[in-house]
């Protein structure tokens, strides 16, 4: 299958301060994107869906001046949690597909712990 | 709004045994629905997915699913355990088909004794 990269797999970062995740298709071209977090003892919540070279479009409830996706080119979208708290503390994954209606291929994850 | 309920968030089954991991789905219209594994540390693979054709959906490593419309239910089995078979299971629902808002369940982790 493709390969999707996420980076980093952990980061600690303080509270107040931003987080950038990086989420990259490897060997196709990622028209789509997902992002999903995932609680402890939770369901994968998606929170936004980004096309390349549109605006993201978010989940309700999911905060979009707080968790800012970028998706300008086919191989790479990044999430950066602004003015993290620890309530942000939570397993971030993304995913990215080739088309509306093909596979999604899941990234590593990225667990983020804001102290 | 579609869901997944995952019955059990921890199985165990002997090496060898029979494995089966349960999941109901909730949709207003056909769904697509998925299973998901996620080994320690690494992305979710997709397991296998049903998308309105057979309702008996093989997928890899010995794993299989049966869409069972009457009962809401799609779950997980293979016959004969392996300790590779260690992970963690996610089973998904997609409304209307295609891989947007795909809703997951909660997981179950699968504990294989030896």
């Amino acid at each position: 299958g493709a390969v999707v990269s996420q980076h980093p797999s952990r980061v600690i970062c303080k509270s107040g301060t931003s987080v950038k995740i990086e989420c990259r298709s490897l060997d196709f071209q990622a028209t789509t994107m997902f992002w999903y977090r995932q609680f402890p003892k939770q369901s994968l919540m998606l929170m936004a869906t980004s096309n390349e070279g549109s605006k993201a479009t978010y989940e309700q409830g999911v905060e979009k001046d707080k968790f800012l996706i970028n998706h300008a080119s086919l191989t790479l979208s990044t999430l950066t949690v602004t003015s993290a708290h620890p309530e942000d503390s939570s397993f971030y994954i993304c995913s990215a597909s080739d088309g509306w209606n093909t596979e999604a291929f899941f990234g590593q994850g990225t667990r983020l712990t804001v102290v | 709004a579609q869901s997944v309920t995952q019955l059990g968030s921890h199985v165990s089954v002997s090496e060898g045994a029979l494995v089966l991991l349960r999941c109901n789905y909730s949709s207003s219209v056909p769904p697509y629905l998925f299973w998901y594994v996620q080994y320690p540390n690494q992305g979710l693979q997709l397991l296998l997915k049903y998308t309105s054709a057979a309702t008996l959906v093989k997928g890899i490593n010995g794993f299989e699913a049966e869409f069972k419309k009457s009962e809401t239910s799609f779950h997980l089995t293979k016959p004969s355990a392996h300790m590779s078979d260690a992970a963690e299971y996610f089973c998904a629902v997609s409304d209307g088909g295609g891989y947007q808002k795909v809703t997951f369940g909660i997981g179950t982790k699968l504990q294989v004794i030896p």
